[in-house]
């Protein structure tokens, strides 16, 4: 199983429709949770953390089920400027302090189209 | 406030080549992370330094493959005798990391886009 694991897609939706991305961790212990946003050929960039509360941010929800081992990812209202591929990443982490790994899925690819 | 620098943008060898990769981190961090990126992959962990030392390089393959952060300049990934499967984008990332118990927020250069012929 990998470690983390995304809603292969692509995803093709018009504007303004409501978008969810699902993710799956492997590692019970994985102790920091992030979205990611990639623009084609361009780098990774912070879109958010995810807490084990939830937490919205503008048109973007995101939640974790620590039980469950899932993160997912809620655009709302989307727009052209959302197309990129969204990346879900995890901190595994361990009792030794290396909690600076990050391990990234896959990545969805968006595309809003107008 | 530069953020992460990262030459050369692009890079093109010939198998059996060397490839040299450098990163600048943001002003004030001294921690930095290089990821590979394989064409249809995701990004994967190679190695983490501080000046002068090498934290974590389980990600880096054994062989050919070696990175430094000196004292004064940049950080090197450096690949010996490449070969066509080391064509990949990689990516460098620095934080400021002050404590040990904490993730700090990586932020990443653009990536080096290296193509063996």
């Amino acid at each position: 199983r990998k470690e983390v694991e995304q809603d292969p897609g692509p995803f093709n939706v018009p504007e303004g429709a409501t978008v969810a991305f699902n993710c799956t961790y492997s590692n019970s212990a994985s102790q920091s949770f992030f979205w990611y946003r990639q623009d084609c050929r361009k780098e990774p960039k912070l879109l958010m953390s995810v807490y084990s509360s939830g937490n919205e941010d503008g048109r973007f929800t995101a939640q974790l089920n620590r039980a469950s081992q899932y993160i997912s990812l809620l655009i709302r209202d989307s727009k052209l400027s959302d197309s990129a591929t969204y990346l879900c990443v995890v901190n595994i982490g361990s009792s030794g302090g290396s909690n600076y790994k990050l391990t990234f899925g896959k990545g969805t690819l968006l595309t809003v189209n107008p | 406030n530069a953020g992460v620098m990262q030459n050369p943008r692009h890079l093109v060898r010939r198998r059996g080549q060397e490839a040299r990769l450098r990163c600048s981190p943001m002003k004030g961090h001294s921690h930095v992370y290089w990821y590979r990126q394989l064409p249809e992959e995701g990004l994967k962990f190679m190695v983490y330094l501080q000046k002068e030392n090498i934290i974590d390089e389980s990600g880096m393959p054994k062989e050919r493959f070696s990175a430094e952060f000196p004292k004064e300049g940049p950080s090197i990934l450096r690949i010996q005798q490449v070969v066509r499967g080391d064509s990949a984008a990689y990516f460098c990332a620095s934080s400021s990391r002050t404590s040990s118990s904490t993730t700090d927020t990586q932020y990443f250069g653009p990536g080096t886009r290296l193509t063996v012929l």
